[in-house]
C-alpha cells in the first residue's frame, strides 16, 4: 500500500463504548498528525507527533487519547464521547514537523456517536 | 495571530469556464509557507502546492495556477478551463513558525461544483 491509510473508514458508536481509529503512513514520514474535520467548522489539529512523540496538543478534551507506538503508526482511542464529537477524523503525515512541510492525508474515518 | 480567510463559501461554474479562488492570509512571520488542498467527496485532503513567502513568482501547472501577492497577503488559485472533475472543497493553509516547532492553520475552504 502507498501513502496515509485509515481504518475503519466509517464507524458508529455509543457514548459508552470505547474504540480506536488506526493511521498507518507507508512514506517513511517523520510526523503524524490527527484532525477533526466537523461540518461547518475549519478543520482542527487535534494532536502532532514527531519521532514518537507528542509535540503539540491542541485543548482536546480527554475522551480523545493518541498513542504512537511508531513513526508509521498513530491511533486515536475514542472512550465516553459525545454526539458532538461525530465527525470526519483526518490522519496526515509530513517528511517532518516544521512550517515548510505539506501535509500527506489519509481518507479519514467518518465518526457517528449515537 | 495567523489566519487564513476563504470568503467564497461556495461557487458553482460550467464546465470550461475558469474560476478563481481566492485565499487572504494574516501572520507576524516574515518566513511562513502557504498551500493549497484538494479535498473531492472521497474525503481525503489532496496537496497541490506549497509557496514560501520570500518566493512570489506565480506558479503554472497544467490547467492550475497560483498568484501569490504579499503586498494584499494573498494567495489565490485559479483553474483553467475547469472540468466536473474538478468539483471538491479547496483548502488554503499557511503554516509559520511558533516556539514550539510550527503553526498549521487550515482556512474554511471553498466548495467549487463545476457544472457539465
Amino acid at each position: 500500500e502507498t501513502g496515509v491509510t485509515q481504518t475503519p473508514r466509517h464507524l458508529v458508536m455509543g457514548m459508552t463504548n470505547k474504540k480506536s481509529l488506526k493511521c498507518e503512513q507507508h512514506l517513511g514520514h517523520n510526523a503524524m498528525y490527527w484532525y477533526k474535520q466537523s461540518a461547518k467548522k475549519p478543520l482542527e489539529l487535534m494532536f502532532v507527533y514527531s519521532l514518537e512523540e507528542r509535540v503539540e496538543n491542541n485543548s482536546v478534551p480527554s475522551r480523545f487519547s493518541p498513542e504512537c507506538p511508531n513513526s508509521s503508526h498513530l491511533f486515536l482511542h475514542l472512550h465516553t464521547l459525545q454526539p458532538e464529537d461525530s465527525a470526519l477524523y483526518l490522519c496526515a503525515s509530513s517528511q517532518d514537523w516544521g512550517e515548510s512541510y505539506e501535509q500527506y492525508f489519509g481518507p479519514g474515518t467518518r465518526l457517528t456517536v449515537t | 495571530a495567523q489566519k487564513v480567510t476563504q470568503a467564497q463559501t461556495e461557487i458553482s461554474v460550467v464546465e470550461k469556464e475558469d474560476v478563481t479562488l481566492d485565499c487572504v492570509y494574516e501572520t507576524r512571520d516574515t518566513t511562513y509557507y502557504l498551500f493549497w488542498y484538494k479535498q473531492p467527496p472521497s474525503g481525503e485532503l489532496v496537496f497541490l502546492i506549497r509557496r514560501n513567502s520570500f518566493d512570489e513568482q506565480n506558479e503554472i501547472s497544467g490547467r492550475y495556477s497560483w498568484n501569490f501577492q504579499k503586498s494584499t497577503s494573498s494567495f489565490n488559485f485559479t483553474i483553467t478551463a475547469s472540468q466536473v472533475v474538478d468539483s471538491a472543497v479547496y483548502f488554503c493553509a499557511l503554516s509559520d513558525p511558533d516556539p514550539y516547532g510550527q503553526n498549521f492553520v487550515f482556512g474554511p475552504g471553498t466548495r467549487l461544483s463545476v457544472l457539465p
